[in-house]
């Protein structure tokens, strides 16, 4: 069965750092895109940050760009997603997701709340 | 950036009802138009992609159509598990990736 299974989120304060871990199982995971969509309290979703299955490519939204920095680590079947300067904009719902687009598999997503 | 406008925001409507979903884009995204289902609490989940094709195992009651600019997602009898929030996302022109702002369909 193809999962993917986030961890990582918490409160955190304003300017803080966090790490997101996505542990993917089921697919070989180097063939495979992946993906970060985040999704605020009641709002909906927003596209987040991509990486290719070989971790060369990597896609930001124009709202993290600089800020945050999504790698992969294909010995372990994981993806990561390095979120520095945080601002109370960025609490939400973080979901990895399989691919680049279509996203056809989702984690149950990992609250990251930023607040002093 | 490719925006997608969905409409209506909230559509109420009974169970054995026709629903019919909006999603319009900005710029043509061709057949690269894809819906998302999200029921409270849990991640979304791929119904349509490719503006038409139902994904492995979505009833034969979700359907979509459209293409360029203007496209439909059409549930022709609702259940009552069909009650959630539904978004578009096209994948044409990219990054960024983008959705629209969902439709929030409700038991009336």
């Amino acid at each position: 069965e193809v999962q993917v299974l986030e961890s990582g989120g918490g409160l955190i304060q304003p300017g803080g750092s966090l790490r997101l871990s996505c542990a993917a199982s089921g697919f070989t995971f180097s063939s495979y895109a992946m993906s970060w969509v985040r999704q605020a309290p009641g709002k909906g979703l927003e596209w987040v940050s991509g990486i290719s299955g070989s971790g060369h490519a990597t896609y930001y939204a124009d709202s993290v760009e600089g800020r945050f920095t999504i790698s992969r680590d294909n010995s372990k079947n994981t993806v990561y997603l390095q979120m520095n300067s945080l601002r109370a904009e960025d609490t939400a719902v973080y979901y990895c997701a399989k691919d680049f687009h279509d996203f056809w598999t989702w984690g149950q997503g990992t609250l990251v709340t930023v607040s002093s | 950036e490719i925006v997608l406008t969905q409409s209506p925001a909230t559509l109420s409507l009974s169970p054995g009802e026709r629903a019919t979903l909006s999603c319009r884009a900005s710029q043509s995204v061709s057949s690269y138009l894809t819906w998302y289902q999200q029921k409270p609490g849990q991640a979304p989940r791929l119904l349509i992609y490719d503006a038409s094709k139902r994904a492995t195992g979505i009833p034969a009651r979700f359907s979509g159509s459209g293409s360029g600019t203007d496209f439909t997602l059409t549930i022709s009898s609702l259940e009552p598990e069909d009650f959630a929030i539904y978004y578009c996302q096209q994948r044409s022109n990219w990054p960024p990736i983008t959705f629209g702002q969902g439709t929030r369909l409700e038991i009336k």
